[in-house]
């Protein structure tokens, strides 16, 4: 079983759809992160959750809402996206947040969103 | 300045070539460098991380100027399964975990 597991791989929305992305973790980690990867951008950090409770959030619009039920699960809530939100959205876990970093984030494959 | 910079690349080397990359970062009080791997279409995984005495793992190895805010990453006797995008990514205990470069293309070719 794959360490870090995103549903669904693709996603093509309208705009004025409304999805989630889920993301589920199975080694027991305390932190989850929602990345943004468009194409020659280096990856975006969007949101950072640390036992549950978001720690981060990087200026993302407001039509992306994320929600960590319990450590183990992050979904991200779309509605009304934009054609520019066409992205790979990644999720990963890390043991802690602001570790003695031994720095391994293990990443999900990503859900790959097209927006019409 | 963006946080971290690296070689815009792409890389094209043939099999068996030596290949450098190098990686600036701009916050002084980075504390943890790293290398991560990502293959096309594909997520990306830790390479290795970058110790301030250099280190060595097999055919890879990373150095680290904290002075000149520098990390580098030299591949020798290419394989052609190392054609991937090498990613820098940094850390500080202050401010943002984990910021990513833009990442260096590299394809070797046979």
């Amino acid at each position: 079983e794959t360490g870090v597991t995103q549903t669904p791989r693709h996603l093509v929305m309208g705009m004025t759809n409304k999805k989630s992305l889920k993301c589920e973790q199975h080694l027991g980690h305390n932190a989850m992160y929602w990345y943004k990867q468009s194409a020659k951008k280096p990856l975006e950090l969007m949101f950072v959750y640390s036992l549950e409770e978001r720690v981060e959030n990087n200026s993302v619009p407001s039509r992306f809402s994320p929600e960590c039920p319990n450590s183990s699960h992050l979904f991200l809530h779309l509605h009304t996206l934009q054609p520019e939100d066409s992205a790979l959205y990644l999720c990963a876990s890390s043991q802690d947040y602001r570790q003695s970093n031994t720095g391994e984030l293990f990443f999900g494959e990503g859900s790959r969103l097209t927006v019409l | 300045r963006k946080e971290v910079e690296q070689d815009p690349g792409p890389f094209n080397v043939p099999e068996g070539a030596t290949v450098a990359f190098n990686c600036t970062y701009s916050n002084s009080a980075s504390q943890s460098f790293f290398w991560y791997r990502q293959d096309c279409r594909k997520e990306p995984k830790l390479l290795m991380s970058v110790y301030s005495s250099g280190n060595e793992d097999g055919r890879f190895t990373a150095q680290l100027n904290r002075a000149s805010q520098y990390i580098s990453l030299l591949i020798r006797d290419s394989k052609l399964s190392d054609s991937a995008t090498y990613l820098c990514v940094v850390t500080a205990l202050y401010g943002q975990n984990f910021v990513f470069g833009p990442g260096t293309r590299l394809s070797v070719l046979p």
